[in-house]
């Protein structure tokens, strides 16, 4: 099972918007809204920010957004705060079971 | 507050053995499955399996790379899951997690422990 691919980069000024793609193929993302986004600052534990493409957990703020077409995810960080800046991945039930994760995108808030 | 800690970390020859630790607490351990994630610097996220709970009779699944050489395993009476990892080569070198689904039926993960680190290295 192959990582999925998300960018390896992605920035935005404080108060704009920064899309996030995670590609992935019909064995994964394409058959399942399973997918989830976790934000991960430097030394710390992955947190869950997306579960079941568009869902949010209690206490992720409404900035942050799923959506999911075909074999492509996609997280939307609207309203860029300072805090937001740190790696992003996705991550995909993929059957069996498995779950596959994304490469990974670094958010530089500019 | 739903805690999980990792220990057990440490420095482990190639075709070496070690013994991971998951301690829960803050939540029905008993009734959850227990996931164990690794993270590498040069291959980001990795899940490498996962252990059920009773009511699914303790079924283990894992990533390809580890079958076979990796082995979970939980005490519901101490709330803690295990990870047994033998024949250990350079590529097991990472930081490694173990979480719980968000609820019962997600299959997103939260919350996540520290991490504790394995070095396989002669």
């Amino acid at each position: 099972q192959s990582a999925l691919t998300q960018p390896p980069s992605a920035s935005g000024s404080p108060g704009q918007s920064v899309t996030i793609s995670c590609t992935g193929s019909s064995s994964d993302v394409g058959s399942y809204n399973y997918v989830s986004w976790y934000q991960q600052h430097p030394g710390k534990a992955p947190k869950l920010m997306i579960y079941d493409v568009s869902k949010r957990p209690s206490g992720v703020p409404d900035r942050f957004s799923g959506s999911k077409s075909g074999n492509t995810a996609s997280l939307t960080v609207s309203g860029l705060q300072a805090e937001d800046e740190a790696d992003y991945y996705c991550s995909s039930y993929a059957g069996s079971p498995i779950f596959v994760f994304g490469t990974g995108t670094k958010v530089t808030v500019l | 507050e739903v805690q999980l800690v990792e220990s057990g970390g440490g420095l482990v020859q190639p075709g070496g053995s070690l013994k991971l630790s998951c301690a829960a607490s803050g939540f029905t351990f008993s009734g959850s499955s227990i996931h164990w994630v690794r993270q590498t610097s040069g291959r980001g996220l990795e899940w490498v399996g996962r252990i059920r709970n009773k009511d699914n009779s303790y079924a283990t699944a894992y990533t390809a790379s580890v079958k076979g050489r990796f082995t979970i395993s939980r005490d519901d009476s101490e709330n803690t899951s295990y990870l047994q990892m033998n024949s250990l080569k350079t590529e097991d070198t990472a930081v490694y997690y173990c979480t719980r689904p968000l609820n019962t039926g997600t299959l997103a993960f939260d919350p996540w422990g520290q991490g504790t680190l394995v070095t396989v290295s002669s």
